[in-house]
This record gives C-alpha cells, sequence and structure tokens, in this order.
C-alpha cells in the first residue's frame, strides 16, 4: 500500500502570505497519479488538482500544484479567508487508492 | 449537471447490516465507475472501492473485503454499499465518489451512519 504523509497537519496563515502544503509518497509514483482535494466543514470533498499541477473547474489561480517521483506540493501564492480548508492528497497509482491524513490551513 | 444523492443519514444497531445508496443523474450511469469512501471524524478519507456500473466489476481494498459489497442498479442509476456485521468503528461518513480523468470528479453530499442500539 503507497502511504502518503502530509505536513504539517495543522497551520494557520495570515491574509496575503505563501501557503506551501506538501506530500510525501512511500512509492514513487507518476505525477499524473496525484491529486489533490479540498474539503470544508460539513460538506464532501471537492477536487481542487489533479495530475499534479491541473487545476480543477473553478478553482482560483491563486493555487499551484507541483511535483514528481515522492515529493508533491500545494501552493496558494497568496492566502484568502475562503482558502481555509481541509486539504488532502490522494494517490491513483495502486490499489487501495489512498489518502494524506490531510492538512487543516486555518486564517489567522 | 451531475448529481449524486446520498441520503443524510442512518441509524443501525449493532450487528445488522445496512444498505446505503447514491442516486446518479444528469450524465451516464454505465460510462463511469463509482467509487465509495469512509470518512470517520478526525481519521481522514479511506478508499473502499469502486464498481464499474457497465458490468458490475468491481476492486475492492482489503481492509473493507469482508464488510463492504457493493451493488449497482442500472434501471434506476443507483449504486449502493452494503456494510454487514455493524459494529462502532463504522459509524462514519459514506460518500460515493464519481471516477472521472482517473480522479473523483463528483462526490455526493454523503450518509452519516450511526450504529448504536
Amino acid at each position: 500500500e503507497i502511504v502518503l504523509t502530509q505536513s504539517p497537519a495543522l497551520m494557520a496563515a495570515s491574509p496575503g502570505e505563501k501557503v506551501t502544503i506538501t506530500c510525501s509518497v512511500s512509492s514513487s509514483i507518476s505525477s499524473s497519479n496525484l491529486h489533490w482535494y479540498q474539503q470544508k466543514s460539513e460538506t464532501s470533498p471537492k477536487p481542487w488538482i489533479y495530475g499534479t499541477s491541473n487545476l480543477a473547474s473553478g478553482v482560483p489561480v491563486r493555487f499551484s500544484g507541483s511535483g514528481s517521483g515522492t515529493s508533491y506540493s500545494l501552493t496558494i501564492s497568496s492566502m484568502e479567508a475562503e482558502d481555509a480548508a481541509t486539504y488532502y492528497c490522494q494517490q491513483w497509482s495502486s490499489y487501495p487508492r489512498t489518502f494524506g491524513g490531510g492538512t487543516k490551513l486555518e486564517i489567522k | 449537471q451531475v448529481q449524486l444523492q446520498q441520503p443524510g443519514a442512518e441509524l443501525v444497531k449493532p450487528g445488522a447490516p445496512v444498505k446505503l445508496s447514491c442516486k446518479a443523474s444528469g450524465y451516464t450511469f454505465t460510462s463511469y465507475w463509482m467509487n465509495w469512501v469512509k470518512q470517520r471524524p478526525g481519521r481522514g478519507l479511506e478508499w473502499i472501492g469502486r464498481i464499474d456500473p457497465s458490468d458490475s466489476e468491481t476492486h475492492y481494498n482489503q481492509k473493507f473485503k469482508d464488510k463492504a459489497t457493493l451493488t449497482v442498479d442500472k434501471s434506476s442509476s443507483t449504486a449502493y454499499i452494503q456494510l454487514s456485521s455493524l459494529t462502532s468503528e463504522d459509524s462514519a461518513v459514506y460518500y460515493c465518489a464519481r471516477e472521472g480523468n482517473r480522479y473523483f470528479d463528483y462526490w455526493g453530499q454523503g450518509t452519516t451512519l450511526t450504529v448504536s442500539s
């Protein structure tokens, strides 16, 4: 089973601050198989970034994704209040599909 | 527009089974695999398995192999997950999620399952 480890687990950022969340993968995977989801309280996850760097429909351009092999990241160029949420990385490379433990991002 | 409709909540007694539903609309049901994901409070997301509605081929997370059974009803465009011998460990939110271009592109609102006597 491929294990995804996200860091940090919890963080807070001020409006306008740059934010980076990392996802470490236990076995190398193709970048096309790494995705990110956003989840806000009491709602279902939403696709956010797919294939490492492709923004899902409606995702603001201040978000970006990068990485390869075993190391991936999600970046927000300038934090906004609406970005406060939990972000999960997920791999599509092998069974079982697995998710990272999540990064809860709060606004300061 | 694509919609995956799930009941909001189910209350079931320990030891009993339950069958949760996910009614799809807005697309051709048989053209996309359907997945199920479990989320316990503060525990993140766990993939349970997937089913191809066109022929009912399934793939399961080994962890859920003896717990969950995935089925579909093509006539009503509905996917189901049956969970057996329920315990408190099964209390969670269960999401159905459509599989788009090798990622989960649409999610249901989730069913909160509570196992309690």
